[in-house]
């Protein structure tokens, strides 16, 4: 069993759709979790970064994490074409220390 | 405010070849991590290197070595490639300090390095 699972997709939604990506794990000794936006041929750029469980909201975006089932959520509300990238769950345990654990990621397309 | 820069962005090698990537770091970051990420797959750690030493290595083999420079620079060099070894590698910086400073131990990528090994 890998560290982290996330379902590659791709997904696609109509534009102003919830959109639902989701990550479980088995290491329970993860601590710290992000979520990061990947376009075509680019560099991944942080989205989400949130410690422990709970929900943290930004704009559009909400990460949830759930350690007692070991997995994380990121929603996006009202979704829009510019959304449309590969969107890649990672988590680390320390604080310390960048040996991020990535998910595999999930190709989102919003059509307009 | 610049971001991480990598060179080069695209380049092709045969198998046994050697090859040697650059990175520089966002301004005011002194840590330098890269990553390996094959195709359709999410990035995975080789290493780390921060005041111009290795401060942690993922499952990579020796032929995988780093250097940081004094101005927190990094090259990554593979040797006797092979083609399993075709990938995008990516170069983060990050600020590392164990004080709570907001920001602090985040990583910022750059855009990578495209490796073609035939």
């Amino acid at each position: 069993q890998k560290e982290v699972e996330q379902d590659p997709g791709p997904l696609s939604v109509p534009e102003g759709a919830i959109v639902s990506l989701n990550c479980t794990y088995s290491n329970s000794a993860f601590q710290y979790f992000m979520w990061y936006r990947q376009y075509s041929r680019k560099g991944p750029e942080l989205l989400m970064y949130t410690y422990s469980s709970g929900n943290k909201e930004d704009g559009r975006f909400t990460a949830q994490v759930d350690k007692s089932s070991k997995y994380i959520s990121l929603f996006i509300r009202d979704s829009q074409p510019s959304d449309s990238a590969t969107y890649l769950c990672a988590m680390k345990v320390d604080q310390a220390g960048t040996a991020l654990i990535f998910g595999k990621g999930t190709t989102l397309s919003v059509s307009s | 405010e610049t971001g991480v820069t990598q060179s080069p962005t695209h380049l092709i090698k045969t198998r046994g070849q050697q090859v040697t990537l650059r990175c520089s770091s966002q301004s005011g970051h002194n840590t330098v991590s890269w990553y390996q990420q094959a195709l359709g797959q999410g990035p995975q750690f080789i290493f780390q290197y921060y005041r111009e030493e290795e401060n942690g290595r993922g499952n990579f083999p020796p032929r995988f070595s780093g250097l940081q420079f004094p101005n927190y620079s990094s090259e990554l060099n593979v040797n006797a490639l092979e083609l399993d070894d075709s990938a995008l590698y990516l170069c983060a910086s990050s600020l590392e300090t164990r004080v709570g400073l907001a920001g602090a131990n985040v990583l910022t990528f750059g855009a990578g390095s495209r490796l073609t090994v035939l």
